[in-house]
């Protein structure tokens, strides 16, 4: 089984669109992220949720919204999409606690396309 | 703004050649990540180093930690094909139970037969 598993893998649509990204962890985790990595390869923190708490929440626009309904599951939510989201997204998970130190482990990623 | 500056961003060498990464910031992290990541899939992590000045290996592979906790280093001894990727240098920020990573631009190598 998948550790950290996002769906879908794939996704064009076009500009204006609304779509959402789900992600899903097994492996008993409390915190969760959503990252981007842009067409230059940099990989950019987005939000992390610790037990359905959102604790980090970077300079994104707020057409991004994050939902955590558990805490084996983060999904994003993006309205209006625009031509600039074009990355792939990718979710991934720790064990909480200190924090620092803890291994993270992410998800296959979601290659968003934006036309 | 915390910032790490990965180099080089390119790199490609013959099979068997040493060759050294790195990763460097003017901002203090709780630890310094190296992940390698392969087309089509996430960042794998490699390893994790936290104190200052230390020291792990890897098979053929070395990381060290600056001991003010700003820099990291990889060194690759005998490189070979399959040590072929993008690698991934990330500083661990502790928030709260969660990790805050800031990745490097990343590397990549290529290891020519």
């Amino acid at each position: 089984d998948t550790a950290v598993s996002q769906t879908p893998k794939y996704l064009v649509t076009q500009m204006g669109n609304d779509k959402s990204i789900k992600c899903e962890q097994n492996l008993g985790h409390d915190t969760m992220y959503w990252y981007k990595q842009d067409s230059k390869k940099f990989l950019k923190i987005m939000f992390s949720y610790n037990n359905k708490e959102l604790i980090i929440n970077e300079t994104v626009p707020n057409r991004f919204s994050p939902k955590s309904p558990d805490k084996a599951h983060l999904n994003l939510h993006i309205n209006s999409l625009e031509l600039g989201d074009s990355a792939v997204y990718f979710c991934a998970s720790s064990q909480g606690g200190r924090g620092w130190g803890n291994t993270i482990y992410f998800g296959e990623g979601s290659w968003l396309t934006v036309v | 703004t915390q910032l790490l500056e990965q180099s080089p961003q390119f790199l490609s060498i013959q099979e068997g050649e040493n060759l050294t990464v790195y990763c460097n910031s003017s901002s203090v992290f709780s630890s310094l990540q190296w992940y390698r990541q392969e087309p089509g899939e996430g960042p794998v992590l490699l390893v994790t180093v936290v104190t200052g000045g230390e020291v792990k290996k890897l098979k053929r592979l070395t990381f060290q930690f600056g001991d003010a906790r700003k820099d990291s280093s990889l060194h690759i001894t005998a490189a070979q094909p399959g040590d072929t990727g993008l690698y991934l240098c990330a500083g661990g920020v502790g928030i709260q139970g969660a990790q805050k990573l800031v990745f490097g631009q990343g590397t990549r190598l290529t290891i020519n037969p």
